[in-house]
Parts: C-alpha cells; sequence; structure tokens
C-alpha cells in the first residue's frame, strides 16, 4: 500500500503571507505517462471536499491562481501564494497510482 | 449542473449492514466512475472505494473483504453497502464523481470533481 505523510498537520497562516503543505508518498508516483498521480483536495469546514490540483501541477477548473502544485518522485508540494481568509480548511494530498490513499490532512488556520 | 446526494439511515447497530444511497441529478450515472469516501470525527479523509456502470469495482483494501458498491441506471442512483459495522466505521460517508479531467499518452485521468453534502452516519447500539 502507498503511504502518504503530510506536514504539517496544523498550520497557521497569516493573511497575504505565503504557505507551503508539504505531501510525501512511500514509493514514487511516477506513472508510465510520465505524468505523478497525485490529487489535492480542500474541505472547508461545514463544506464538502473540492478539487483544488490533479496531475500533481493542474490547477481544476475554477480554482484560483494563487494556488500551485509542484514536486515529483516521492516529495509534492501546495502552495499558496498569497493566504486569503477563505483559504481556511484541511487540505488533503491523494495518490491515484494505485488505488487511492489520503494523507492525514493539514489544517490551515487564518491568524 | 449535475448535483449528488447521498440517503440513508443515521444509525446502525453494530454488526450489522450499512446501507447508504446516492442520487445523480442534472445529469447520467453511465460512462462515469462514481465513489465513495468517509471522514471519521477528529480524522482524515478514507477513500472507501469507486464503481463504474457494468465495469469491475475497485475497493480500498482495508475494507474490501466488508464493502459491496453498486449503479442502479434506472434511478439514477449507486449505492455503498458496508457489512459487520463497528463504531470504528462511524463516519460522515461522501459521494463524488470521478471525473476525466487528462487524456495524457493515451491515458484518462480521473478525479472527484463533484462531491454530494454528506451524510452522517452512527454505529451504536
Amino acid at each position: 500500500d502507498v503511504v502518504m505523510t503530510q506536514s504539517p498537520l496544523s498550520l497557521p497562516v497569516t493573511p497575504g503571507e505565503p504557505a507551503s503543505i508539504s505531501c510525501r508518498s512511500s514509493q514514487s508516483l511516477l506513472h508510465s505517462s510520465g505524468y505523478y498521480y497525485l490529487d489535492w483536495y480542500l474541505q472547508k469546514p461545514g463544506q464538502s471536499p473540492q478539487l483544488l490540483i490533479y496531475l500533481a501541477s493542474n490547477r481544476a477548473s475554477g480554482v484560483p491562481d494563487r494556488f500551485s502544485g509542484s514536486g515529483s518522485g516521492t516529495d509534492f508540494t501546495l502552495t499558496i501564494s498569497r493566504v486569503e481568509a477563505e483559504d481556511a480548511g484541511v487540505y488533503y494530498c491523494m495518490q491515484t497510482l494505485q488505488t487511492r490513499t489520503f494523507g492525514q490532512g493539514t489544517k490551515v488556520e487564518i491568524k | 449542473q449535475v448535483q449528488l446526494q447521498e440517503s440513508g439511515p443515521g444509525l446502525v447497530k453494530p454488526s450489522e449492514t450499512l446501507s447508504l444511497t446516492c442520487t445523480v441529478s442534472g445529469g447520467p450515472i453511465t460512462n462515469y466512475y462514481w465513489s465513495w469516501i468517509r471522514r471519521p470525527p477528529g480524522r482524515g479523509l478514507e477513500w472507501i472505494g469507486y464503481i463504474i456502470y457494468r465495469g469491475r469495482p475497485n475497493y480500498n483494501p482495508s475494507l474490501r473483504s466488508r464493502v459491496t458498491m453498486s449503479v442502479d441506471t434506472s434511478k439514477n442512483q449507486f449505492s455503498l453497502k458496508l457489512t459487520s459495522v463497528t463504531a470504528a466505521d462511524t463516519a460522515a460517508y461522501y459521494c463524488a464523481r470521478l471525473n476525466r479531467v487528462a487524456t495524457i499518452s493515451g491515458f484518462d485521468y480521473h478525479s472527484m470533481d463533484i462531491w454530494g453534502q454528506g451524510a452522517p452516519v452512527t454505529v451504536s447500539s
């Protein structure tokens, strides 16, 4: 099984400042297509999760460009260039190479 | 606009079977993959599995022995059954559509782009 490990688990952020979340997989997420099979989701308080990033670095439809995904091999990062109050919630990475596995989640709190 | 809505009992007794249905409105149920995900209280998301009409389902290995998913095209619904439940199965259960978001080098890539509101289920006697 592919194990996903996120850090930090809690992230207090100041509006207007950047923020980054790390996600590490127990094995490479490189698919034979040459792409990395990793998604990022955000669950805002009281809401269902929403797709932010797919294939490690592609923003989903309607996602603001302050969100970006990067990484390769087993190490991936979600970056918010300038945090806004509406970005509060729990962020999850999820590998899709072997069935699907979520990371533990990173709770982003706005100071 | 496609919308998903979970329904089913909010309380299930230990050792019994949890049954949930997800109704798809505003679009067809065929030709898409459909997922179930849950979030236990105070914990993170757990992927349960997915299914496509007339296709083989794919279940989380840790739940495979207890999970069954099915699709009913006449009602535009898909369902989840989880047998022999315990308190550890208490969670908010979400259904979601797995949509093709990219085609790369002949491979279709799917992500969960539409989610239901979630259905809380408590396992207790």
